[in-house]
């Protein structure tokens, strides 16, 4: 079946980029698109983006400007930038197969396990 | 953004009880809701899209049901594996796709 893995430091400087890369075994990362979504404490579960296997991608407004998503179809691996972290991208990040029903790109499974991105210097 | 709305917040039963979870939208999503269960350290898993249509694997004892701003899941005889903290989420709209802010569901 498919799963998904996130990779990537724990710990990042206020000001600096969060990197993190998701890689997709047990099935083709073409034909869905894939999201990141985060989940702190004080604000929940948050979606961020996602990204198609073209590299079509669709942000969160309240992120837009910080987020990037890229995808490399020869690794089965999809990745997340978020610049100038503070505090407040504390959070465990997870990536998931976002699932279309008929023509609305819909719910999201399955999800990887999480990765815990501390921002503290 | 449509904002999710989930209540009680906490929910206290004993295995073999009746689990009634509510989640409200801040305008009509027809039936574009899906329900997740999540347990501590895991990632959140799909139960329910659409509203009422149950997962691949997911036991018949969850139901779920609504249309436009009301929904509810049901848990009919809850066991020791569903508690947990379960989150709705809408794909009416996005971005962004937003969920509630859970309901833990807790062992009385």
């Amino acid at each position: 079946q498919v799963q998904l893995q996130e990779s990537g430091p724990g710990l990042v400087k206020p000001s600096e980029t969060l990197s993190l890369t998701c890689t997709v075994s047990g099935a083709s990362i073409s034909g869905y698109y894939w999201s990141w979504i985060r989940q702190s404490p004080g604000k929940g579960l948050e979606w961020i983006g996602y990204i198609y296997y073209s590299g079509n991608t669709n942000y969160n407004p309240s992120l837009k400007s910080r987020v990037t998503m890229s995808v490399d179809t020869s690794k089965d691996q999809f990745s997340l930038k978020l610049t100038s972290v503070t505090a407040a991208d504390t959070a465990v990040y997870y990536c998931a197969r976002t699932v279309r029903d008929g023509q609305r790109w819909a719910w999201f499974d399955p999800w990887g396990q999480g990765t815990l991105v501390t921002v503290s210097s | 953004e449509i904002v999710m709305t989930q209540s009680p917040d906490t929910l206290s039963l004993s295995p073999g009880e009746r689990a009634t979870l509510s989640c409200r939208a801040s305008q009509s999503i027809s039936t574009n809701l899906a329900w997740y269960q999540q347990k501590p350290g895991q990632a959140p898993r799909l139960l329910i899209s659409g509203a009422s249509t149950r997962a691949t694997g997911i036991p018949a004892r969850f139901s779920g049901s609504g249309s436009g701003t009301e929904f509810t899941l049901t848990i009919s005889s809850l066991q020791s594996a569903d508690f947990g903290v379960y989150y709705c989420q809408q794909y009416y709209n996005w971005p962004p796709y937003t969920f509630g802010q859970g309901t833990k569901l807790e062992i009385k």
